[in-house]
């Protein structure tokens, strides 16, 4: 089954500063990949997804790129501010039919020092 | 509109008790999963639902663990005798059909006692 890595465990900025995440995946046929952000005891939230069609992909602060062949995709957030701090997890998904389940990384904290 | 809703919020039980753990979808959303977050970990796959039935049960840890989703809306998680180790947080996500996006809950916190 599918399998994913994410790096750092833990990230500490300043604000203003910008912040990268990384995840690799395992099964070549994934081809769906989002970004959750998910506050203390609260629902995980979807923050942006990047499909296998395309590398990379523009929010306003928050991009993503994807790499194919490394088989790894990276969560960019630029002008951090102090609400950005949260625990970020990537996920990996492969649609075999219409089942999309997701296979998560471990998450990475992210602080934003103000 | 409404989000996914999961109901209780929290579950306090003992070791060996039955639980019934409640996920209500946006409307509309034919797709319905459960996913198990512990302590520091990401969420894992547990069951997906398209409508009615289960298509996808690979990742129910054990018989234990039994969902149902009768009507194509509401999902019930079914834990049996109850272990320690079921303790976690339980998540619903709901989607469309033929869309990958999943609108999470805000899940049910089980402690077993």
């Amino acid at each position: 089954g599918e399998n994913v890595e994410q790096h750092p465990s833990t990230l500490s900025v300043q604000e203003g500063d910008s912040a990268v995440i990384k995840c690799t995946y395992s099964d070549s046929a994934s081809n769906y990949f989002p970004w959750y952000k998910q506050e203390l005891g609260k629902r995980p939230q979807l923050i942006i997804d990047i499909r296998s069609n395309v590398g990379e992909k523009k929010d306003q602060r928050i991009a993503v790129t994807l790499n194919k062949t490394a088989k790894h995709f990276s969560l960019h957030i630029t002008e951090t501010q102090p609400e950005d701090s949260a625990v970020y997890f990537c996920a990996a998904s492969n649609s075999g039919g219409s089942n999309y389940k997701l296979t998560f990384g471990k998450g990475t904290l992210l602080t934003v020092n103000p | 509109g409404a989000g996914v809703s999961q109901t209780p919020s929290n579950k306090v039980t003992e070791k060996g008790k039955y639980v019934e753990l409640r996920c209500d979808p946006i409307s509309g959303h034919t797709a319905l999963y459960w996913y198990r977050q512990s302590l520091g970990q990401g969420p894992e796959f547990l069951i997906y639902f398209q409508g009615t039935g289960a298509a996808d049960d690979s990742g129910l840890p054990n018989d234990r663990f039994f969902a149902v989703r009768p009507e194509g809306s509401v999902s019930t998680l079914k834990i049996q005798r109850t272990e320690r180790g079921d303790s976690a947080v339980y998540l619903c996500a709901s989607s469309r059909f033929g869309l990958d996006t999943q609108y999470f809950g805000p899940g049910t916190r089980l402690t077993v006692l």
